[in-house]
């Protein structure tokens, strides 16, 4: 089974200052790893996908991620925040392509 | 190329009634998946069709049914609607042997009176 938790629940943070938004997962099996951005009453968006080679991996608007296998994490973060990266952040793995399973989400605020 | 489109955006329906959802993929794109979405939480996955079968099913109840027709586009049914099923309904589109990714449409508002 795979489960996703994503620590912080909100996190605000100062325009231009640095920010990181966690993400853990549990799977028995390889997984792809992806971040979707969720503006307000809006579906979600891609930001950045790893499915295999450089752990390091660039999405848009400046986020990229971390792949850390041996601590089962994919870190989102992004170092200089604008007041329109504030939206709800979701992590999400999946161990085929097929299921998604998403983490309850973390609310960036970013504040001017 | 357009994107994903579900109908309709917005939806108000009394309990015991019921639903009928519709997206349309990518053009390409030959699986739909479903997702529910209650405020405040993450979206939790209900279908995945491909090819016009059915492959996944998540944790929900019977009288969730959805369908996938020759064009690739989608329905989802929800009978005897609950208060509880009261959520932003997301479809999902896939390109398998691409990507990997699931590409997700504005989503349709339900709420159950």
């Amino acid at each position: 089974a795979q489960s996703v938790t994503q620590l912080d629940s909100q996190v605000p943070v100062f325009e231009e200052a640095p920010v990181e938004l966690r993400c853990n997962y549990s799977s028995s099996v390889s997984v792809y790893l992806f971040w979707y951005v969720q503006y307000p009453n809006q579906g979600l968006q891609l930001l950045l996908k790893y499915l295999s080679g450089s752990t390091l991996v660039k999405g848009i608007n400046g986020f990229e991620a971390e792949f850390n296998k041996s601590q089962t994490s994919f870190h989102l973060r992004k170092p200089s925040v604008h007041i329109s990266d504030t939206a709800e952040y979701f992590c999400a793995v999946s161990p085929t392509g097929n299921q998604f399973y998403f983490g309850t989400g973390t609310s960036l605020t970013v504040i001017p | 190329d357009a994107g994903v489109t579900q109908s309709p955006t917005h939806l108000i329906k009394t309990r015991g009634q019921h639903v009928t959802l519709r997206c349309s993929p990518i053009s390409g794109h030959k699986s739909v998946s479903w997702y529910q979405q209650v405020l405040g939480q993450g979206p939790q996955f209900i279908f995945q069709y491909y090819e016009k079968e059915e492959r996944g099913r998540g944790n929900f109840p019977d009288r969730f049914s959805a369908r996938q027709f020759p064009n690739y586009s989608s329905e989802l049914n929800v009978n005897a609607l609950l208060l509880g099923d009261s959520a932003l309904y997301l479809c999902a589109s896939i390109h398998f042997g691409g990507t990997e990714t699931q590409y997700f449409g504005p989503g349709t508002r339900l709420l159950v009176l």
